[in-house]
């Protein structure tokens, strides 16, 4: 049963460029969450995807965007990046949106902004 | 506004110890869901539990256990007889049931680093 997914790893980019961060949910999911974790703090919620809309949103500027495909993988693009942009941006993945299931979370990607 | 607090910033205990993880939220929901996550140096959170506001039971899984209470607003967590592989960033982790609207976002605590040494 293959765990959530994200690519890539770690990724080095410059001011004023922009990213796109992927995730393939776990097996069965359907709903898919991106949190960004700085360095020492809890993750952030960005926002949640589900049937290919928007859900719910966190504090986050409308630099970040999302989307999410009809086999519910997933796209994180941030524009513009600001050096404190660099942060463990984490997918989470879980099913039956309603009812706050459990979020599963992939391995993230360590985004370093110079 | 939802809120999760964790206190202790660092805990450093001996093998074998005991160790307590404090968490206190608030929300103005009835209906939440309550979550502790594990992240090793690796970076990969991982689950360990979720508990829903109706069951104030607590819960022991092996050497882990939980401690629900409403009327203090406070899920803590103790690991018995503490390991070396124990060592990581523990998160404790709300989220309410919106039934009346999609979206179930976690709200983390600042989460409490556990050293354990051999």
């Amino acid at each position: 049963d293959a765990g959530v997914t994200q690519s890539p790893t770690h990724l080095i980019k410059t001011r004023g460029q922009q990213v796109t961060l992927r995730c393939s949910p776990k097996s069965g999911h359907d709903t898919v969450s991106w949190y960004q974790q700085a360095l020492g703090q809890g993750p952030q919620f960005i926002f949640q995807y589900y049937e290919e809309e928007e859900r719910q949103r966190g504090n986050f500027p409308d630099r970040f965007s999302g989307h999410q495909f009809p086999n519910y993988s997933s796209e994180l693009n941030v524009n513009a990046l600001l050096l404190g942009d660099s942060a463990l941006y984490l997918c989470a993945s879980s099913l039956v949106i309603r009812t706050a299931d459990t979020q599963y979370f992939g391995p993230g990607t360590r985004l370093t902004v110079l | 506004a939802q809120k999760v607090t964790q206190a202790q910033t660092e805990i450093s205990v001996v093998e074998k110890e005991d160790v307590t993880l404090d968490c206190v939220y608030e929300t103005r929901d009835t209906t939440y869901y309550l979550f502790w996550y594990k992240q090793p140096p690796s970076g990969e959170l991982v689950f360990l539990i979720r508990r829903n506001s109706f069951d104030e039971q607590n819960e022991i899984s092996g050497r882990y256990s939980w401690n629900f209470q409403k009327s203090t607003s406070s899920f803590n967590f103790t690991i018995t007889a503490s390991q070396v592989v124990d060592s990581a960033v523990y998160f404790c982790a709300l989220s309410e049931a919106l039934f009346n609207q999609a979206g179930t976002a976690l709200i983390f605590g600042k989460g409490t680093t556990l050293s354990v040494s051999s």
